[in-house]
C-alpha cells in the first residue's frame, strides 16, 4: 500500500518570502500522480498543483512549484513570494494510476502554514 | 456554475438519532467520494462511486452507509448517531478517467451530544 508523509506539522512564513513544504511518498509503482491540495480555514479544499510521475519537468502554477524526485520520492511545494491568503492546511496526495484503486487519494497528514504579516 | 454541494453545514445532534448528510455535484462526474477529517487532521476515505448504483467502502471502516441512484447525488446516512461519529465529513467528485484532481465540498461538521 501507499504512504506520504509530512513531517512538518506546521511552518511559518513573512510575508513576501519563500517557503517550501515537505512531502515524501512509498510506492513500487513507477507510474503515478502527485498533487498539493490547500484547505484554507473554515473553507473548501481545492488543488494546488499536479505533478505526473513520468514527466521529469516538474510543474508550476504561478507563484507554487514543485521539486519532484522520483528516485528518492520526495515531492515539496515551493510557495514564492507569500501572501496572506496562502495561510491554510497544505495536504500532499497520491494517487495510482492502478484501476484497482481507482481515483483513490492517498493523503498526508498536513501541514499548517502559517503566513506572517 | 459547475460545482459539488454538501448539506448542512453544520450539524449538531443528540445520541441515537438518524442522520443524512447530503452531497451534489453539477459536474457531471462519475466517481465520487466520502472523507471523514478529524480538526487539523489527514483524510480518511470511507465510501466511493464509480457510477450509479455501484458502492464501495473505503480504506477506514466506518458505520456510515451511502447510496447512488442518480449520478449527481450522494448522500451518506448515520442509522444511530454516536459521540464517535464527531467529524467533518467531506464529499468529493471525479471523472472517471486520467489523472483529474478530486474537486471537493466545503464539508459538513458534524458534532453527536
Amino acid at each position: 500500500a501507499q504512504t506520504v508523509t509530512q513531517s512538518q506539522p506546521e511552518m511559518s512564513v513573512q510575508e513576501a518570502e519563500t517557503v517550501t513544504l515537505s512531502c515524501t511518498y512509498d510506492t513500487s509503482e513507477s507510474d503515478y500522480y502527485l498533487f498539493w491540495y490547500k484547505q484554507p480555514p473554515s473553507r473548501q479544499m481545492i488543488l494546488v498543483i499536479r505533478q505526473e510521475a513520468y514527466k521529469q519537468q516538474n510543474a508550476t502554477e504561478n507563484r507554487f512549484s514543485v521539486n519532484f524526485q522520483k528516485a528518492a520520492k520526495s515531492f515539496s511545494l515551493k510557495i514564492s513570494d507569500s501572501q496572506l491568503g496562502d495561510a491554510a492546511m497544505y495536504f500532499c496526495a497520491y494517487r495510482s494510476v492502478d484501476r484497482e484503486y481507482g481515483n483513490k487519494l492517498v493523503f498526508g497528514a498536513g501541514t499548517i502554514l502559517r503566513v506572517k504579516s | 456554475e459547475a460545482d459539488i454541494y454538501q448539506t448542512p453545514r453544520y450539524l449538531v445532534i443528540g445520541t441515537g438519532k438518524k442522520i443524512t448528510l447530503e452531497c451534489s455535484q453539477t459536474m457531471g462526474h462519475d466517481k465520487m467520494y466520502w472523507y471523514q477529517q478529524d480538526p487539523g487532521m489527514e483524510l480518511h476515505l470511507i465510501h466511493y462511486s464509480y457510477g450509479v448504483n455501484s458502492t464501495e467502502k473505503g480504506d477506514l471502516s466506518s458505520e456510515s452507509t451511502v447510496s447512488r441512484i442518480r449520478t449527481e447525488h450522494f448522500p451518506l446516512t448515520l442509522e444511530s448517531a454516536r459521540p464517535s461519529h464527531t467529524s467533518q465529513y467531506l464529499c468529493a467528485s471525479s471523472e472517471f478517467y486520467g489523472g483529474n484532481e478530486q474537486f471537493f465540498g466545503p464539508g459538513t461538521r458534524l458534532t453527536v451530544l
